[in-house]
């Protein structure tokens, strides 16, 4: 079934410095790709999602490009602020299982300092 | 707003008891997901339901038990059979019609065993 593998974290950085955090997937086809962020104590938001091969997700400064020849769709953001400290999940439909749910990546946790 | 709620915020269990976690939304979807998140991991799936009056096990069901009588609404009840319930727990819901699977989250209940 669909996969996929994020990058370990935590990521530390310092405010204005450049975020890549790495995502890959296994699916079959070319499913819908998303990116969630949860900031501490609450719940998922989605941050972008790029529903076919080639498209780019953008929302608050955060981007991510639908890579289909490197089954990748890494998250970048050219100047992270502290407000970005959160964990970021990378997600894709389940795979033909019926229940329209999401795999998720395991999290990485980014901690911006001043 | 539309959107998702849970109550409550916090929960703590007494050993052998059942308590049941609120999840309400006001999206109109069809689809609710339950999902379970434990420390440095990604996202479980407890339950789902796709229409009223229907709900399916997830990966993770054993010691948990939903309702879904209302469209709005769709409670988790965690029972004594659960051996280790303390963890962070978010409901999710999707438009049926969607063919990108986007799942809207709540901002989660976490529970903890005393």
């Amino acid at each position: 079934g669909n996969s996929v593998t994020q990058m370990e974290g935590p990521v530390t950085l310092s405010e204005e410095a450049f975020l890549t955090i790495n995502c890959t997937y296994t699916a079959t086809g070319y499913p819908s790709l998303f990116w969630y962020v949860q900031y501490p104590g609450e719940g998922l938001q989605l941050l972008l999602k790029a529903t076919k091969a080639d498209d780019k997700g953008s929302n608050k400064g955060f981007e991510a490009t639908y890579r289909k020849e490197t089954t990748s769709f890494h998250l970048e953001k050219g100047s992270v602020q502290v407000s970005d400290s959160a964990v970021y999940f990378c997600a894709l439909p389940e795979e033909d299982t019926g229940r329209r749910a999401l795999t998720f990546g395991s999290g990485t946790r980014l901690q911006v300092q001043p | 707003d539309g959107g998702i709620t849970q109550s409550p915020k916090y929960l703590f269990r007494k050993e052998g008891q059942n308590v049941t976690l609120s999840c309400e939304q006001n999206l109109n979807h069809d689809a609710m997901y339950w999902y379970r998140q434990d420390p440095g991991q990604g996202l479980r799936l407890i339950y789902y339901s796709q229409i009223v009056n229907d709900f399916q096990k997830g990966d993770i069901a054993e010691g948990y038990s939903v309702s879904r009588e209302k469209k709005e609404s769709f409670p988790l009840t965690v029972t004594s059979a659960q051996k280790n319930p303390t963890a962070f727990y978010l409901c999710a819901s999707s438009p049926s019609g969607s063919s990108y699977n986007e799942q809207f989250f709540g901002p989660g209940t976490r529970l903890t065993v005393l």
